[in-house]
């Protein structure tokens, strides 16, 4: 059974820069998308971009300029770097499988909250 | 980007009753639909894929209908646990879109 975890820190400065991993058990990597989607509190849901197995990328727009996505097929992990944080990037953020072919989640991680305060 | 509106943003019914929730796109996305359930404090929940198509192990009471701009999800006979917020997302260009949400309480 395909499980996904994110980590990293839950606290992050103003104007520094978030890294997250989301590390997949149960089952290899390979000819996967992994999508980040965040949740602020209270709100809805916001695509922020999805990384192939292979490295080719998609990024929202409104956050292009700020992210990163990275992947380590040696570790089953993928990962996520956002830029000049500021507090309206404090929220859940979960990575999801995409499901083939659809550009839908059928699994996600449990999600990790990122505060940022300084 | 596609703009997915839906409604209501919220709805109390009891249980055994039929709940009806609509999505609409800004523009054209075919039968490129999901829909999700999100329970507290959890990760959402792929529920319906394709518009129409249910995920394995969701419960035959959720089904979803719809094509090009109009969409529904439909939960035959509501149980005490499909208590949650449920969230439409439009898989059709990025970047991808979600509904708002609607949050469903029981009576």
């Amino acid at each position: 059974q395909v499980q996904l975890q994110e980590s990293g820190p839950g606290l992050v400065k103003p104007s520094e820069t978030l890294s997250l991993t989301c590390t997949v058990s149960g089952g290899s990597i390979d000819s996967y998308y992994c999508n980040w989607i965040r949740q602020p509190a209270g709100k809805g849901l916001e695509w922020i971009g999805r990384i192939y197995s292979s490295g080719s990328t998609n990024y929202s727009p409104s956050l292009k300029s700020r992210v990163t996505m990275s992947v380590d097929t040696s570790k089953n992990q993928f990962s996520l770097s956002l830029r000049s944080l500021t507090a309206a990037d404090t929220a859940v953020y979960y990575c999801a499988r995409e499901s083939v072919g659809t550009t839908t989640f059928d699994k996600w991680g449990q999600g990790s909250l990122v505060t940022v305060s300084s | 980007d596609i703009q997915m509106t839906q409604s209501p943003s919220s709805v109390s019914a009891s249980v055994g009753d039929t709940v009806t929730i609509t999505c609409r796109a800004s523009q054209d996305i075919s039968s490129w639909l999901a829909w999700y359930q999100q329970k507290p404090g959890k990760a959402p929940k792929l529920l319906i894929y394709a518009a129409s198509s249910l995920q394995s192990g969701v419960p035959s009471r959720f089904s979803g209908s719809g094509s090009t701009t109009d969409f529904t999800l439909t939960i035959s006979s509501l149980q005490p646990e499909d208590l949650a917020t449920y969230y439409c997302q439009q898989s059709n260009s990025f970047p991808l879109t979600f509904g708002g949400g609607t949050k469903v309480e029981i009576k």
